[in-house]
């Protein structure tokens, strides 16, 4: 079974701009939640959705915004880009949610120069 | 929100020491994961083991859920087994999150 993928896996943006990735789940999974991890904060949840809907979300400005789509497949915005935005992003998916294990991608590292 | 401490911060070994992780956790939790993160940056699953105790190869974990803690055992360590590892757990109340600690950065030496 292929394991979860994320594209693109690197990205290089500048101030002001916005940004889409993409996390294509494990096949059945519904559940596919999303982390930024960086030196000075660790891994932070974003949010998390399941069958299309947000069901949970971590403490980030508007700017940060999900959506999910009818395969499963999700994507993360990013609006109005700043330096601190600069991470290493990393989606999860599992089968309910987030009281199952949860499967990683191999992240999509952002910079913001 | 739960809180969740991992201990030793850094560990320098030699190759074949045994080694144990520790990840103290301040609240009851549905899940609980240990990660390896490799040097490209992707988190792989060691374990799932919001309870008892599991073991794979060279690893082995035990959580204590009544107490609060989980332990993530190496024996024989390999250089390959250097990285950093992450322990996470999934907080019952509130947020449903899964809430990582800060990591161990483990070194083996040769």
């Amino acid at each position: 079974k292929a394991g979860v993928t994320q594209t693109p896996r690197y990205l290089i943006k500048t101030r002001g701009q916005q940004v889409t990735l993409s996390c294509s789940p494990i096949s059945g999974h519904r559940s596919v939640s999303w982390y930024q991890q960086t030196p000075g904060q660790g891994l932070q949840f974003l949010f998390e959705y399941f069958s299309e809907t947000q069901r949970n979300k971590g403490n980030f400005p508007g700017r940060f915004s999900g959506r999910q789509f009818s395969n499963s497949r999700s994507e993360m915005n990013v609006s109005t880009l700043e330096l601190g935005d600069s991470a290493l992003y990393l989606c999860a998916s599992s089968l309910g949610g987030l009281v199952n294990e949860q499967f990683f991608g191999p992240g999509t590292r952002l910079t913001v120069l | 929100g739960i809180q969740v401490e991992q201990s030793p911060p850094d560990l320098i070994l030699q190759e074949g020491a045994n080694s144990t992780l520790r990840c103290n956790f301040s609240d009851s939790v549905n899940n609980l994961q240990w990660f390896h993160q490799n040097p490209w940056g992707q988190l792989i699953n060691l374990f799932y083991i919001p309870s008892g105790t599991k073991q794979n190869g060279r690893l082995s974990a035990t959580t204590v859920a009544t107490e609060r803690y989980s332990l993530l055992y190496i024996s024989s360590s390999q250089t390959t087994d250097s990285g950093v590892y992450f322990c996470a757990v999934g907080e019952i109340q509130g947020a449903q999150k899964l809430v990582f600690g800060q990591g161990t950065r483990l070194t083996i030496n040769p």
